[in-house]
């Protein structure tokens, strides 16, 4: 059964101090890793998609990379508006109807 | 250009009651899909549809019936509410089954 958890459940950073956001995954064949922002009372908005280890994307103060067990989303200089839940998601290779499976989210609380 | 619509955003219903969430996209996708998410729990998948014409259950099917009306529009019925199905309900839809999955902004259901 695929599985992915995310580290830590909650973290509280100052403006400008960067760190990273974990997902751990357990898959029988890594199909696709996706990370998701999620602002309170909203819906998930697609981040980035991870296909094969190495891999690494960016967009603005965030950059996501994959390993073959796990995922992070780093955060550099981060601001109060990077405040919001990220969701990290794992589609399993095998199966022509593979769904995805979520973490539970990393709640990020950037103060001023 | 809206993305993916749901409606109602909220809704309070008794236990027994029934009702039908409804989803919408202009998207031109093939694929939409309903999540539920509660507290401490990943994103559920209930149902989802691959493409106009079929329905398939997800990881939570129970309690719940699913429509595919058109290829712009999948609903959400409950035909008797239970309080275990009080719950944020999200529609997401991908472009085909495996690709990349966009959120509606959900509908929040409490059932008492």
């Amino acid at each position: 059964e695929d599985q992915v958890t995310q580290s830590p459940e909650a973290l509280r950073l100052q403006e400008g101090e960067s760190s990273s956001l974990n997902c751990s995954y357990t898959v029988s064949g890594l199909r696709g890793l996706f990370w998701y922002r999620q602002d309170p009372g909203k819906g998930p908005e697609f981040l980035f998609t991870l296909y094969s280890a190495g891999e690494e994307k960016e967009k603005e103060r965030l950059k996501a990379t994959l390993t073959k067990k796990e995922s992070f989303l780093h955060i550099t200089a981060p601001k109060p508006e990077d405040s919001a839940t990220y969701l990290c998601a794992v589609r399993d290779a095998t199966g022509a109807n593979s769904k995805l499976t979520f973490g539970k989210g990393i709640t990020l609380s950037v103060r001023p | 250009n809206a993305g993916v619509t749901q409606t109602p955003k909220f809704q309070v219903l008794k236990t027994g009651q029934s009702m039908t969430l409804q989803c919408a996209q202009d998207m031109n996708h093939n694929s939409m899909y309903w999540y539920r998410q509660d507290p401490g729990m990943g994103l559920r998948l209930i149902y989802y549809s691959a493409s106009e014409g079929t329905t398939d259950k997800g990881e939570v099917p129970n309690g719940y019936n699913v429509s595919r009306l058109n290829k712009r529009e999948f609903s959400l019925r409950l035909e008797s509410a239970a309080p275990s199905q009080t719950s944020v309900y999200f529609c997401a839809t991908g472009e085909n089954f495996a690709d990349t999955q966009y959120f509606g902004p959900g509908t929040r259901l409490t059932v008492l």
